[in-house]
């Protein structure tokens, strides 16, 4: 079946433009987690939504970011003024319940490099 | 808010040894602790998770421990196979059910 698909698989931009990055997750997961792998580093929290909850922002690393789940499924996040420190992986993951019970499924990740 | 250190950063094993690797975490209620493998150019994979009412898991070459007092908690592989060879990552989970990584350790096993 198919997995996480996020696209585009790579990304590069230039310094101050704005990007969207998508992500659709498997068909009937609820929740739906943003995360930023910086070159060599660990997994940073960005956003989580779970079904049709108020999404957690609290990883967002400045108002520059932000993230929307349309209908429950597909998700964009979306980077205005892009930075040099935004180039890194950005990682989607979705899962069918919350994260203690069912696990994360990722997807292959966007590179973002910023010129 | 949760946070969870982990060690080594990088860990280099002969094919046969085994590899330990460990995390510490900081908010006492957390209660689900899962282990995550990724390789190059993947997105991370489940591969063993413990939960806080047991204090060993085992999945064949592949076990975790926890230490609830101490905040610990540990993976351990055996008879390290090249394949082995990967990025893992421990993670805990928080009250408002967001998974927090730790930094990972790269695993080389050499044949």
């Amino acid at each position: 079946g198919a997995g996480v698909s996020q696209s585009p698989s790579n990304k590069v931009t230039e310094k101050g433009k704005d990007v969207e990055l998508r992500c659709d997750p498997i068909s009937g997961h609820t929740a739906l987690y943003w995360y930023r792998q910086s070159l060599g580093q660990g997994l940073e929290f960005l956003i989580y939504f779970q079904g049709n909850s108020a999404p957690d922002k609290s990883g967002l690393p400045s108002d520059r970011f932000s993230a929307e789940r349309t209908g429950g499924s597909v998700s964009t996040l979306t980077i205005q003024r892009t930075q040099q420190e935004d180039s890194a992986v950005y990682l989607c993951a979705s899962s069918l319940g919350t994260g203690r019970n069912s696990p994360l499924h990722f997807g292959n990740g966007t590179r973002l490099t910023v010129t | 808010g949760e946070n969870v250190e982990q060690h080594p950063s990088t860990l280099s094993v002969q094919e046969g040894d085994s590899a330990v690797i460990k995390c510490t975490y900081s908010d006492s209620a957390s209660n689900y602790f899962p282990w995550y493998k990724q390789e190059l150019g993947k997105g991370p994979q489940l591969i063993i998770d413990i939960r806080s009412n047991v204090g060993e898991k085992k999945d064949q070459r592949i076990a975790v421990t926890l230490n609830k007092t101490a905040k610990h908690f540990s993976l351990h592989i055996t008879e390290t196979q090249p394949e082995d060879s990967a990025v893992y990552f421990c993670a805990a989970i928080t009250d408002t059910d967001k998974l927090i990584f730790g930094t990972g350790t790269r695993l080389q096993v050499f044949p």
